[in-house]
């Protein structure tokens, strides 16, 4: 069964930094990228970041690039993203999820349950 | 980039069928889209994708063919029948463009299907 599993979410204070990690079973985890996606209260999803499944290629949304970092270790079967420089926007609900390149679409195919992340002074 | 389009709201009455639209910006009106489904406090999960043809590949695990979609022109559309109490949901759409380091994945902002 596929399974991703993300933790590290926290309140903390306007500008202080964040780790959250997504651990993942049930598959060839190597074969896969992985992203990160978030909803924050009341609003839609949005993409955050993408990791390839060699971790040689990094993609970050525009709201985060220079922030957030994306990384992975294939031995462990973990990714990571490192928030830093934490706004009262980028409170919501963090998801990692796998991506499934088909049919020339990058697909999330599976997703975690959620690491919440709240930014508040 | 991509933009898409979803209307906030939408309901229907057990056992009734409701179709929910995402709506690509001109430019991009043939692109394939995703279809997601989240429920209350969950992770999202994947239904199916759909381009200008229909459905593309195969639907995610354990999704119902009481789902099905189209697509037409710069739409893509998700149609639910014989409602259950179970679908109230945020429907999600989203779509991708580029390749590195200009890759951006885009999601509308979501419709919230009531049942009544």
């Amino acid at each position: 069964e596929v399974q991703l599993v993300e933790s590290g979410g926290d309140l903390v204070q306007p500008g202080e930094s964040l780790r959250l990690s997504c651990v993942a079973s049930g598959f060839h985890f190597y074969n896969f990228a992985i992203s990160w996606v978030r909803r924050a209260p009341g609003k839609g999803l949005e993409w955050v970041a993408s990791v390839s499944d060699k971790g040689d290629y990094t993609y970050y949304a525009d709201s985060v690039r220079g922030r957030f970092s994306i990384s992975r270790d294939n031995s462990w079967n973990t990714v990571s993203l490192q928030l830093n420089s934490l706004r009262a926007e980028d409170t919501a609900m963090y998801y990692c999820a796998r991506v499934v390149y088909e049919s020339g679409c990058n697909s999330e195919d599976y997703w975690g349950q959620g690491t919440l992340v709240a930014v508040s002074s | 980039q991509p933009v898409l389009t979803q209307p906030p709201s939408a309901s229907a009455s057990l056992g009734a069928s409701v179709t929910l639209t995402c709506t690509l910006n001109s430019d991009y009106r043939n692109y394939k889209v995703d279809w997601y489904q989240q429920r209350p406090g969950k992770g999202p999960l994947f239904l199916m994708r759909v381009g200008t043809g229909g459905m593309v590949g195969s639907k995610g695990v354990a999704v119902p063919d009481r789902f099905s979609v189209l697509g037409s022109g710069p739409n893509r559309y998700l149609t639910i029948n014989n409602i259950q109490e179970g679908d109230e949901s945020d429907f999600h759409c989203a779509t991708d463009h580029g390749t590195w380091p200009n890759f951006v994945r885009v999601f509308g902002g979501g419709t919230k299907l009531t049942v009544l």
